[in-house]
């Protein structure tokens, strides 16, 4: 079964540029989470999407935003980008949503973007 | 509000001494947690929970709800433990990871 994968791995965008990230998920799996990844932080909740709905949503600007489509492959999507945006965007899948249950999250490689 | 803590950023150990990676956590409800382990150059992976009380890779931890901890255990470390170790808390709403501590065994 083919793991997780995220297009592009590596990006270099300047200031007030925005981008997309894409995520792959596991075949089957419908919950889509993204995390974003940095020295400082350490590794933070971003958004999960499950059968194309945001479930969650963790403490980020609107500048970030995500969609998912019904094959749950996902998107997301950062505007009037900031030099603090450089980080690895982890996106991570799993069977089903996390609300109230168990359900092991599987990582891809993330992309790594670098704000000039 | 979901918190997890692992104070200490690095820990270096020699290969054979016994291992303690500490992680604290903060969440009023019932929480499920993880530790998942970032080996060198490989993608983040589950690496136990607290609810399947198993051991993996020699490595154990208990849950200890009074004192809200989650501590990471291996008797004895090996080379091939370096990596980054992540506490993660699962709440009712989201999957909340610490800081990370990076483990080194040193030979």
């Amino acid at each position: 079964k083919a793991g997780v994968t995220q297009t592009p791995r590596y990006l270099i965008k300047t200031r007030g540029q925005q981008v997309t990230l894409s995520c792959s998920p596991i075949s089957g799996h419908r919950s889509v989470s993204w995390y974003q990844q940095t020295p400082g932080q350490g590794l933070q909740f971003l958004f999960e999407y499950f059968s194309e709905t945001q479930r969650n949503k963790g403490n980020f600007p609107g500048r970030f935003s995500g969609r998912q489509f019904s094959n749950s492959r996902s998107e997301m999507n950062v505007s009037t980008l900031e030099l603090g945006d450089s980080a690895l965007y982890l996106c991570a899948s799993s069977l089903a949503s996390g609300r109230g249950s168990y359900n092991e999250q599987f990582f891809g490689p993330g992309t790594r973007l670098t704000v000039l | 509000a979901q918190r997890v803590t692992q104070p200490e950023k690095l820990l270096s150990v020699f290969k054979g001494a016994p291992v303690e990676l500490k992680c604290n956590y903060s969440y009023s409800g019932s929480p499920e947690l993880f530790w998942y382990v970032q080996y060198s150059r490989q993608r983040l992976q589950l690496l136990l929970r607290h609810i399947s009380r198993e051991s993996i890779k020699g490595f154990t931890a208990d849950l200890n709800k009074g004192e809200t901890s989650f501590h990471l255990k291996k008797p004895f470390a090996q080379e091939e433990d370096s990596a980054m170790y992540y506490c993660a808390l699962q709440g009712a709403q989201k999957l909340v990871f610490g800081q990370g501590t990076r483990l080194t065994i040193n030979p």
